[in-house]
């Protein structure tokens, strides 16, 4: 594909609901990295995937928090129960693992998540 | 972890004046230093990227310099153009493989 697509690009939801957003990478970028982004903030790392492991969850800001990639390519993050306090942004980024421009990342559009 | 310092936090030039963002890392084994731009409403987009070995690297009116002794990077903007105006951020490596450690961002506004 042309670049890195995130779907939907906007999802409202009530407090307590589970929300599922989606992040195609570049085909080929075995790197796959989740941010979040409040308003007017910076970038909040969540999770890093090579492949289909995850080396680096440490972001999750709770277990109500999870995410999974399937194929080395599409991947899921999962927030339940949502809260107030989880809207934001959420960036997903890929990368390449390997060559001369390893660790540069490539960001998707984000979905911006909105939690009444 | 690493972790990375950026200021100012918010700058605001004239049009056709220089800006400077600054940087600090903690983690000496960081070896590579990407600047990104992100404009009202869309994604972070890489810029300008520069790594260990290079002191100093150019395209176009953006300049990034490193100096690895006291372990910090800036950002050089010359010209400045109203369409310059953005949120950028710098980033680290780390020693982590794979990661990335992002500053706060510097909110750059240019006047016309």
């Amino acid at each position: 594909g042309a670049g890195v697509s995130q779907s939907p690009s906007n999802k409202v939801t009530e407090k307590g609901k589970d929300v599922e957003l989606r992040c195609d990478p570049i085909s080929g970028h075995t790197a796959l990295y989740w941010y979040r982004q409040s308003l007017g903030q910076g970038l909040e790392f969540l999770i890093y995937f090579q492949g289909n492991s995850a080396p680096d969850k440490s972001g999750l800001p709770s277990d109500r928090f999870s995410a999974e990639r399937t194929g080395g390519s599409v991947s899921t993050l999962t927030i339940q129960r949502t809260q107030q306090e989880d809207s934001a942004v959420y960036l997903c980024a890929g990368g390449l693992a390997g060559g001369p421009s390893t660790d540069t990342q490539y960001f998707g559009p984000g979905t911006r998540l909105t939690v009444l | 972890g690493e972790n990375v310092e950026q200021h100012p936090s918010t700058l605001s030039v004239q049009e056709g004046d220089s800006a400077v963002i600054k940087c600090t890392y903690s983690d000496s084994a960081s070896n590579y230093f990407p600047w990104y731009k992100q404009e009202l409403g869309k994604r972070p987009q890489l810029i300008i990227d520069i790594r260990s070995n290079v002191g100093e690297k150019k395209d176009q009116r953006i300049a990034v310099t490193l100096n690895k002794t006291a372990k910090h990077f800036s950002l050089h903007i010359t010209e400045t153009q109203p369409e310059d105006s953005a949120v950028y951020f710098c980033a680290a490596s780390g020693s982590t493989l794979g990661r990335l450690y992002f500053g706060r961002g510097t909110q750059l506004t240019v006047w016309p």
